[in-house]
């Protein structure tokens, strides 16, 4: 089955203590991104991935890190964390020339920071 | 920078009654426009999306949109509204010369009453 798996659906941590989120496509998707959804804000891009080892900012990367060192597995990592990152994480991946056809996204991941 | 507003955060209709759900983007070139659904707990999924080809849409669940290029609109409709269709939508769009970024609205949450 075509999907988009992260891991895991639900986190609470403390400030300051490392974390990685991964995901992981098996639909050899050039294209991945990653997003954090918020109330009254919508989705906005944290960074994105054109392919392996070719990574770049979005709209809100303050605070966060990715890698793309295979093609299937693009983990978002949080250094520090700080309560201005609780929110919910999507994964979402696209084939080849971007996102002019359809975006296949992850089933999220809740994130609690206290 | 493009951009997309959808207006109204909350849209409440009955059962049976039509639903107009509202996106307008402003792009300077041709967009791919795309609609997405989110149920409780779960990722986004495509409705239906417009790529240059057809103005009128058909996606999934009996949903379509039109294109107005005039407007700079991509209303999304559906004739008659069933409890399942109880969830939020977003818009989202890519421009044509540079797809290595989607950008979502803020998103409409559809209640339907019996």
């Amino acid at each position: 089955e075509a999907q988009v798996t992260q891991n895991p659906r639900y986190l609470i941590t403390v400030t300051g203590k490392k974390l990685t989120v991964t995901c992981s496509q098996n639909m050899n998707h050039e294209y991945m991104s990653w997003y954090r959804q918020d109330p009254g804000l919508g989705l906005r891009q944290i960074y994105y991935s054109m392919n392996v080892e070719v990574t770049d900012k979005g709209d809100v990367p303050e605070g966060y890190k990715v890698s793309r060192k295979e093609k299937r597995n693009f983990p978002l990592i949080l250094e520090s964390p700080s309560p201005n990152q609780t929110s919910l994480y999507f994964c979402a991946s696209s084939p080849e020339g971007g996102y002019r056809t359809e975006a296949f996204f992850g089933q999220g991941t809740r994130l609690t920071v206290v | 920078a493009q951009s997309v507003t959808q207006l109204g955060s909350h849209v409440s209709v009955s059962e049976g009654a039509l639903v107009l759900l509202r996106c307008n983007y402003s792009s300077s070139v041709p967009p791919y426009l795309f609609w997405y659904v989110q149920y409780p707990n779960q990722g986004l999924q495509l409705l239906l999306k417009y790529t240059s080809a057809a103005t009128l849409v058909k996606g999934i669940n009996g949903f379509e949109a039109e294109f107005k290029k005039s407007e700079t609109s991509f209303h999304l409709t559906k004739p008659s509204a069933h409890m399942s269709d109880a969830a939020e939508y977003f818009c989202a769009v890519s421009e044509t010369y540079n797809t290595d970024k989607l950008i979502f609205g803020t998103g409409t949450r559809l209640q339907v009453f019996p």
